[in-house]
């Protein structure tokens, strides 16, 4: 069963503009993670934040997680047609397993 | 490191026909994982193992479907007899543990006719 929900499900922005999307979960977690897939390929860990942390950045990568709404949302800044790929939220909880939302596909326009 | 490797990248077989799939983690993970994506399902985890012994496999669909781990380098995943609806990309991933991150395998596209 999924655990995280991505939303919106798609996304489409010109070369340069911020991409930003939400994953909303049920039950507490652990950790959160954000992976990346491109067309084709498996899944590429983006950025991991722990439920006692707010914010973390990594490059043009920025991710917020508030505990409170069960909510964490990335950032992608100053957009490239490289960033166009599908993104994942994905929560564990005590039993350790991943749990993988639908994802949401970024295609960014040159 | 080479990445977690997995093998073979493409897989057409006819229904009825045994299936194997096979991974090599990344030297030094303890857990490992077989999932399999769908554009219907999204990701699915399949079986997960820590230290070479299955922890979970509570979403192997059906009894078709094994997997062992008989070293810290290599994993099967079986499936038979195959059926069409178990056309799908398979991946296999690795991890240090709890609050790390997976590294994925470029999957396995079996098409099963």
């Amino acid at each position: 069963s999924q655990q995280g929900e991505e939303d919106p499900q798609a996304l489409s922005i010109q070369e340069g503009e911020n991409a930003t999307m939400n994953c909303s979960y049920k039950t507490s977690i652990n950790n959160l993670q954000w992976y990346r897939q491109n067309s084709g390929r498996g899944l590429v860990h983006l950025i991991l934040i722990r439920s006692n942390e707010r914010e973390k950045h990594s490059g043009r990568l920025r991710v917020t997680l508030d505990t409170s709404k069960k909510s964490s949302s990335l950032l992608i800044t100053a957009s490239r047609a490289a960033d166009t790929a599908s993104y994942f939220c994905a929560t564990d909880g005590n039993d350790y397993k991943l749990s993988f939302g639908a994802g949401t596909t970024v295609t960014v326009r040159a | 490191d080479a990445g977690v490797i997995q093998s073979p990248r493409h897989e057409v077989t006819e229904m009825g026909q045994e299936v194997t799939l096979r991974c090599k983690p990344i030297s030094g993970h303890d857990y490992l994982f077989w999932y399999r994506q769908t554009m219907m399902r999204g990701l699915e985890l399949l079986i997960y193992f820590n230290n070479n012994v299955p922890i979970d496999d509570s979403g192997m669909p059906e009894d078709r479907f094994s997997a062992k781990m008989p070293n810290a380098s290599f994993s099967t995943l079986k499936i038979q007899p195959s059926e069409p609806r178990d056309s799908a990309v398979y991946f296999c991933a690795s991890s240090a543990g709890q609050g790390h991150p997976e590294y994925f395998g470029p999957g396995t596209r079996l098409l099963v006719l």
